[in-house]
């Protein structure tokens, strides 16, 4: 299982795009970026995951470069319902069946 | 379609008395996930299951910790004489691995366990 290394926490305001950066230097050549969000009193929500380049979704956009070693979730025009922990995991999609979640990224949107 | 369901919602024990917490997955997938997550924290993986059987029990923390899962459907995790700091919310996910989705896991609500 790679390691990742996100941010603690982030500040940012309403309306403002939000992107949190995620650094997986190990990555191995089998492995998906996936990040989820999950909301005080709630269970973690999956809201995207990628290979590499770029894919959107309603929720949100997954930016990866093309050495994969680190991606970028980004959050278009952010709300105030926002504020939540976003957790950035890295692993084979196809076979890992212990999945690690870390810390996360505490975002705090503020008015 | 319905999501993961967990029941209850909220359970207050006393110290050394048994608890079962249970966890209805989305139907269809075949893993099941426990997580701890002490407030504040992270995620604790416990346990997984790929259909009825636990490949992965390296998580629980001790041996009052035991979890079972009937038919590929519900699974009950069980802590025997709790103690003050297994006080936790404990969450279930279930993934549909058949599709290669390990990564893609969907969360039930959570059974806040309070141990006075």
């Amino acid at each position: 299982l790679a390691k990742t290394t996100q941010p603690i926490s982030m500040d940012s305001y309403e309306g403002q795009e939000v992107n949190i950066t995620c650094s997986h230097n190990n990555i191995a050549t089998n492995d998906y970026i996936t990040w989820y969000q999950q909301f005080p009193s709630q269970g973690p929500r999956f809201i995207i995951q990628g290979y590499k380049t770029k894919v959107t979704n309603e929720v949100a956009s997954l930016f990866i470069p093309a050495d994969r070693k680190s991606s970028t979730l980004s959050l278009p025009r952010v709300s105030l319902s926002d504020t939540a922990v976003y957790y950035c995991l890295v692993g084979d999609n196809l076979r890992d069946d212990k999945i690690i979640f870390g810390k996360g990224t505490r975002l705090h949107i503020l008015p | 379609g319905a999501g993961v369901s967990q029941s209850p919602s909220n359970k207050v024990t006393e110290k050394g008395k048994d608890v079962e917490l249970r966890c209805d997955p989305i139907s269809g997938h075949t893993a099941l996930y426990w997580y701890r997550q002490r407030l504040g924290q992270g995620l604790e993986f416990l346990i997984y299951f790929q259909g009825n059987s636990a490949p992965d029990k390296s998580g629980l923390p001790s041996d009052r910790f035991s979890a079972e899962r009937t038919g590929e459907s519900v699974s009950t995790l069980t802590i025997q004489r709790t103690q003050q700091e297994d006080s936790a919310v404990y969450l279930c996910a279930s993934a549909n691995t058949g599709r290669g989705r390990f990564y893609e896991q969907y969360f039930g609500p959570g059974t806040r366990l309070t141990v006075t």
